[in-house]
């Protein structure tokens, strides 16, 4: 099985749509992200979460939401979807720093998203 | 705003050959980096991870990291086919709480 399981793995829909996407992992990371790709444009993140209660925005934050419901599971909500929020979208977790130096990050397999 | 450049490729070279991928990277407290591989439509996949200047080895890929140039770089030997994908740079920010990926090198290993 997965260590990092996103749902649903392709996903369309209307514009004006709300739309959750959810991430879960048994990797025992406190460490989880959200990020789009689009061509050309590589990974923006989208929003960040340390731990349970901690929620931080990413580079591109307008118009999502997200929720942290546990340690395991980090979901990604488009409270009302637009076309240009049509992208591969990936959870990722890493595990916390060791003396100020970043973890890699491991990623779930995405969800293809096209609104239209 | 802090960035991670690679050239978008794509490179090509031919089977057996080595491949050399580049990065560069604007912010000079960075201290962790990390080389992904991503197929088309997959996710990135890490193969690499380097903290320290020099060059560390694992397998056929080394990860060379020169951190007063703030550049790094990916060796592949005895590319193969199956190594075409996009390979994505990415750097810790100084403090390891973020990372910033760049938009990846397309590599095409010709049979």
């Amino acid at each position: 099985d997965a260590d990092v399981t996103q749902t649903p793995r392709n996903r369309i829909t209307k514009t004006g749509k709300r739309i959750m996407l959810e991430c879960s992992q048994t990797k025992g990371h406190d460490r989880m992200y959200w990020y789009r790709q689009d061509p050309g444009l590589g990974l923006r993140l989208i929003y960040y979460s340390f731990d349970v209660k901690d929620i931080n925005k990413g580079e591109i934050s307008d118009g999502y939401s997200v929720s942290r419901q546990a340690q395991a599971k980090f979901s990604l909500s488009l409270e009302s979807a637009i076309p240009n929020q049509t992208a591969l979208y990936f959870c990722a977790t890493s595990g916390k720093n060791t003396g100020g130096w970043g973890q890699p990050q491991h990623f779930g397999d995405g969800t293809r998203l096209s609104i239209l | 705003q802090k960035e991670v450049e690679q050239n978008s490729g794509p490179l090509s070279v031919p089977e057996g050959a080595i491949a050399s991928l580049n990065c560069t990277y604007s912010d000079r407290g960075s201290q962790s980096f990390f080389w992904y591989r991503q197929y088309s439509g997959k996710s990135p996949e890490l193969i690499m991870s380097i903290y320290s200047n020099g060059d560390k080895e694992d397998g056929r890929f080394t990860a060379q990291l020169n951190k007063a140039s703030q550049y790094v770089s990916l060796l592949i030997r005895d590319s193969q086919p199956s190594d075409s994908a996009t390979y994505l740079c990415a750097a810790s920010l100084t403090g390891g709480f973020k990372t910033i990926f760049g938009a990846g090198t397309r590599l095409f290993v010709k049979a």
